[in-house]
């Protein structure tokens, strides 16, 4: 079964910081990975795709096939930043994605 | 890049009446489109897979009498709950996937549905 877990609810951290959001999925299958962010009262946004290996925002995550991981990262948080991460799980076609519960990230001035 | 809009954004209806939601994606065609709801600060849950000319799928525990989905095109998929209840009330969410290509999902604003 497809699985995500997000083990933080919430993430404080301090401005200037590093910030590391944990995921870890469970697919039998090839994952497609994501990460959606989803800021106050707005809609939830792609942030990255574990295929196109950019760097959004300063964010980048690397997916690790034998640690079933995709951490998101980014060296120094911005009080910006401020959101409810979200790690996805799929597969090309027309699937629907897997959410895991989130992670809010906090970051304090 | 793509859009999905969804109307309304948010909606306050009387126990017992019905509801719709439309999900429009604006500038790329769907023929998949998927509803999810979401509770307050928790994640998303899909409810069912809306497929342009045939009928939509259920997730397990989603009752499909409850939740009518129609995709009567390949730019507009509908949720309506009927008979809604309080427990209802909540945020739905659809999205889209470009049908030609292997884009991302992209997702509507979502609909916030408070029964009273």
């Amino acid at each position: 079964a497809q699985r995500v877990t997000q083990p933080e609810k919430l993430l404080s951290v301090f401005k200037g910081a590093p910030v590391e959001l944990k995921c870890n999925y469970s697919y039998s299958g090839s994952p497609e990975l994501f990460w959606y962010v989803q800021y106050s009262r707005q809609r939830l946004q792609l942030l990255l795709r574990h295929i196109s290996r950019e760097s959004i925002k300063g964010f980048t995550a690397d997916l690790n096939k034998g640690e079933t991981s995709f951490h998101l990262k980014k060296p120094f948080a911005q009080e910006e930043d401020s959101a409810m991460y979200y790690c996805a799980l799929g597969n090309s076609g027309n699937t629907p994605l897997v959410f895991g519960k989130g992670t809010r990230l906090s970051v304090i001035a | 890049g793509a859009v999905v809009s969804q109307h309304p954004s948010w909606v306050i209806c009387k126990s017992g009446t019905s509801v719709k939601i439309e999900c429009r994606s604006l500038d790329f065609q769907a023929t998949t489109m998927f509803w999810y709801r979401q509770f307050p600060k928790q994640s998303l849950m899909l409810m069912a897979t809306s497929n342009e000319g045939s009928k939509a799928t259920y997730e397990q525990g989603v009752e499909k009498d409850k939740f009518l989905i129609n995709h009567a095109s390949l730019t507009l998929s509908t949720l309506t709950v009927t008979s809604a209840h309080p427990e209802d009330s909540s945020f739905y969410i659809c999205s889209a996937r470009r049908t030609e290509d292997n884009s991302p999902l992209h997702f509507g604003n979502g609909t916030r549905l408070t029964v009273t």
